[in-house]
């Protein structure tokens, strides 16, 4: 299994643009990435999935080097309520789905 | 609401009763997965249904834990003999078929569990 290491926590303000960075060296030919938000006391939520290049949602954006040794989310003008735990992962079918402890985001007035 | 639902979303009980929690998947999705989020952690893994069939337990699930999915359709996971290091939060969530390579998973509310 592809094993992902994101920051802990990461801190920022109303309106900037906030990009986390996933690392997943050993990520295979098949494998797709998938990035979840998690507010507190609800389940995970879907943000962007790719697998090269970039993608863009009406949300965010994901950015996958040639190597795909990493990935970027992007999310452009953070508001409060962009406030929640951030989780990359490597995979595709279920055995893959394997959440690490993802990145804290706190975004302040 | 279409999306995936969880009952009850809070259960508080005492060490050593049965519990057991439901999860309704979003009615075109054949697969079924249940995990346990613990306080600062992301979700862990526990077992996987594909329409009615358990094809994957966690070595997590203990033999107090077992999950059901008759028909295919909703799920329950029951915990027998319910001890304090069960506590946590407990999510369902569900996919469509997808291409043979990656699905995206839906999550419920999910259930929290207190056991004192």
């Amino acid at each position: 299994l592809a094993k992902t290491t994101q920051p802990i926590s990461m801190d920022s303000y109303e309106g900037q643009e906030v990009n986390i960075t996933c690392s997943h060296n050993n990520i295979a030919t098949n494998d797709y990435i998938t990035w979840y938000q998690q507010f507190p006391s609800q389940g995970p939520r879907f943000i962007i999935q790719g697998y090269k290049t970039k993608v863009t949602n009406e949300v965010a954006s994901l950015f996958i080097p040639a190597d795909r040794k990493s990935s970027t989310l992007s999310l452009p003008r953070v508001s409060l309520s962009d406030t929640a735990v951030y989780y990359c992962l490597v995979g595709g079918l279920y055995n893959d789905m394997r959440f690490g402890a993802g990145t804290r985001l706190t975004v302040k007035p | 609401d279409t999306g995936v639902s969880q009952n009850p979303r809070h259960k508080i009980t005492k060490r050593g009763q049965n519990v057991t929690f439901r999860c309704d998947p979003i009615s075109e999705h054949n697969r079924l997965y249940w995990y346990r989020q613990t306080l600062g952690q992301g979700p862990e893994f526990l077992t996987y249904f594909q329409n009615e069939a358990q094809l994957e337990k966690s070595r997590l699930l203990s033999d107090r834990f077992s999950a059901e999915r008759p028909k295919g359709s909703f799920s329950t996971l029951e915990i027998q003999r319910t001890e304090q290091g069960d506590s946590a939060m407990y999510l369902c969530a569900s996919s469509e078929p997808g291409t043979r390579y990656v699905e995206t998973q839906y999550f419920g509310p999910g259930t929290r569990l207190l056991v004192l």
